[in-house]
């Protein structure tokens, strides 16, 4: 199994700022995943982060918006940048051993 | 491409009824994994199962129990019994390879009354 420590649990932020979304594991991990989870809906993957390269972004997300840092196996951070209200969602981050383990999420809503 | 139909938005039943869920998928893949997730209204999703692509034999867990059928690309989650408790969204997701590139389902929202 995995723990996964992720905060903040949530935040209420003006839009034109940004927030920076840390997710911390328990153990080494290669593969760490960023989901978004939209007001009602599934969860989507914005992107992988492997440590030591570029994040892979899947389609519709760009690095601008949503750049990623990958320091080390057990951390990654999450910012999502120049926010505007349609930005409000929940941010998950996940590692993946047998099954999928996701952090508790983090709440944004912005106004 | 992979796909995850949960065809049922909401559900609501009242307690001690028996409810299904439904969830078909699409692959090319012959080896691949599926899974259900709970999302309780705190938010945080909760692995329930893991079944891969060569295992049809189902399974039960306590109130919960699974039925996957290759023939027809469906891994339906039943609940018996239902409880209060139970009240959450359930989604069901598909991984081509073990616990990587997951696509998930819409989910189901399960309103169970007392």
């Amino acid at each position: 199994s995995a723990v996964i420590s992720q905060k903040p649990s949530r935040d209420i932020c003006q839009r034109g700022t940004s927030l920076t979304i840390q997710c911390q594991v328990d153990s080494q991990v290669t593969m760490m995943f960023w989901y978004r989870q939209q007001p009602g809906q599934s969860l989507t993957l914005i992107a992988t982060a492997n440590q030591g390269s570029e994040a892979t972004y899947e389609s519709g997300f760009v690095i601008d918006k949503f750049p990623i840092s990958r320091p080390n196996l057990t951390f990654s951070t999450l910012t999502v940048s120049n926010m505007s209200p349609e930005d409000s969602s929940i941010y998950l981050c996940s590692v993946a051993r047998t099954e999928a383990f996701f952090g508790q999420g983090t709440r944004l809503t912005v106004v | 491409a992979q796909k995850v139909t949960q065809a049922q938005t909401e559900i609501s039943v009242v307690e001690k009824e028996d409810v299904t869920l439904d969830c078909v998928y699409e692959t090319r893949d012959t080896t691949y994994y599926l899974f259900w997730y709970k999302q309780p209204p705190s938010g945080e999703l909760v692995f329930l199962i893991r079944r891969n692509s060569f295992d049809e034999q189902n399974e039960i867990s306590g109130r919960y129990s699974w039925n996957f059928q290759k023939s027809t690309s469906s891994f339906n989650f039943t609940i018996t019994a239902s409880q209060v408790v139970d009240s959450a969204v359930y989604f069901c997701a598909l991984s081509e390879w073990d616990g990587q590139n997951f696509v998930f389902g819409p989910g189901t929202r399960l309103s169970v009354l007392p």
